[in-house]
């Protein structure tokens, strides 16, 4: 099994649809992250998590809210989908010495 | 502002070849910089980190430079296979804090 899973690997929804992603990880690391990555552009943050009761914004939060259900559970949800929200989305874990484990990513499709 | 910039953005090489990624950073204070590939639908995966005081390091047929004054650092890849047909980013760790800064990536495809 991988360390960090995400479900659903593929989503196709409409707009307005409220859509979560989930992120689970057996690595035991307290950091959590979740990025977005659009064509030509590098990854961006959306959310961070440095521990169940430390909930952080990224860069680019807006129109995304997230929830760490656990240390190893961190979910991402798009209360209403819009079409520009169109992209994949890569949780991932922080190692002590810094090395980010990513997930093999959600693909996200807002018609 | 802290950004990171690869080049160039897609390579095409024969099979055998050896090939050289190039990214430059104007991240500060700096951290670290890593490597990662990435294959295609796939999350990315480290190859390899350079802290400061580190020029040159190996990871079988890959190996990373980083020049910390002129800000830059390479990714030379030896003896290409099908295999290595990925995008490769550099990230850059902002010192002190939990910032990440990602390149866009170069898309290398290698030919048989």
């Amino acid at each position: 099994d991988a360390d960090v899973t995400q479900t659903p690997r593929n989503r196709i929804t409409k707009t307005g649809k409220r859509i979560m992603l989930e992120c689970s990880q057996t690595k035991g690391h307290d950091r959590m992250y979740w990025y977005r990555q659009d064509p030509g552009l590098g990854l961006r943050l959306i959310y961070y998590s440095f521990d169940v009761k430390d909930i952080n914004k990224g860069e680019i939060s807006d129109g995304y809210s997230v929830s760490r259900q656990a240390q190893a559970k961190f979910s991402l949800s798009l209360e209403s989908a819009i079409p520009n929200q169109t992209a994949l989305y890569f949780c991932a874990t922080r190692a002590p010495g810094g090395e980010l484990f990513f997930g093999e990513g959600s693909r996200l499709t807002v018609l | 502002k802290n950004q990171v910039e690869q080049s160039p953005q897609s390579l095409i090489i024969l099979e055998g070849k050896n090939c050289t990624l190039q990214c430059n950073y104007t991240v500060s204070p700096f951290s670290n910089l890593r490597w990662y590939k990435q294959d295609t639908g796939r999350g990315p995966v480290s190859l390899t980190i350079m802290t400061f005081s580190e020029n040159t390091k190996s990871n079988g047929r890959y190996t990373a430079t980083l020049d910390a004054d002129t800000k830059q650092s390479s990714l030379h890849i030896t003896a290409s296979q099908l295999s290595d047909s990925a995008s490769y980013i550099c990230v850059v760790s902002h010192s002190g804090t939990y910032k990440y800064i990602f390149g866009t990536g170069t898309r290398l495809k290698v030919l048989a």
